[in-house]
């Protein structure tokens, strides 16, 4: 199976600040990465998919770039609703099972 | 409203079956697959695997064998999610979520998801 591993685990930040979060496959999934946004209580919602492309009615301040292993989810100005877990997933066709990151919790600082 | 509603939280003694709905409404339900995916508590995001809601043929991914099974019943656009034998350690929450790509070869990512059915398997 294809490792996911997202840095870091809990971040702080402001409202206001721009948020980078990182998230490392370990063999290759080309463009094939979808972000998450999961709120205590609530269930997922797909934030980006194919590693940059904005869900319809996700808001412009969450962009998605990153191809092969490496990717990034930038909030570029915290808003309150925001602060949340967020996911990653890889979907690529050469893994038998689709995997997830382990997740970052922002938090307030 | 496009949307998928599960069953509501179980609480069920060791050993005993629990099943799982999850209906969808607002979209053709025979378009999309449903996934089903665990989240223990405290803890990630696990791809149980997925259903065919044209065939209804089920796909189980490595850890979820045996005692899982999922089924539908198109007549009622409703997926279901079966546990058998229960454990302590299958208390989790359960989502259904619809796939979005193509999930019979691992390659769709979820872009709508059930509310969550908390199962406790605890005596």
């Amino acid at each position: 199976d294809i490792q996911m591993t997202q840095s870091p685990s809990t971040l702080s930040a402001s409202v206001g600040d721009r948020v980078t979060i990182t998230c490392r496959a370990s063999q290759s999934i080309s463009r094939w990465l979808a972000w998450y946004q999961q709120k205590p209580g609530k269930a997922p919602k797909v934030l980006i998919y194919e590693a940059s492309s904005l869900q319809s009615g996700v808001p412009s301040r969450f962009s998605g770039s990153g191809s092969g292993t490496e990717f990034t989810l930038t909030i570029s100005s915290l808003q309150p609703d925001d602060f949340a877990t967020y996911y990653c997933q890889q979907y690529n066709s050469h893994s038998p099972k689709l995997t997830f990151g382990g997740g970052t919790k922002v938090e307030i600082k | 409203q496009v949307q998928l509603v599960q069953s509501g939280s179980e609480l069920k003694e060791p050993g005993a079956s629990v099943k799982v709905s999850c209906r969808a409404s607002g979209y053709t339900f025979t378009t999309y697959s449903i996934s089903w995916v665990r989240q223990a508590p405290g803890q990630g995001l696990e791809w149980m695997g997925w259903i065919n809601t044209n065939s209804g043929y089920p796909t189980y991914v490595q850890g979820f064998t045996g005692r899982f099974v999922f089924s539908l019943d198109t007549s009622v656009n409703t997926a279901y999610m079966q546990i058998t034998s229960l454990k302590a350690e299958d208390t989790a929450l359960y989502y259904c979520a619809r796939g979005r790509g193509f999930c019979s070869s691992s390659n769709c990512y979820f872009d709508l998801w059930g509310q969550g059915t908390l199962v406790t398997a605890s005596s």
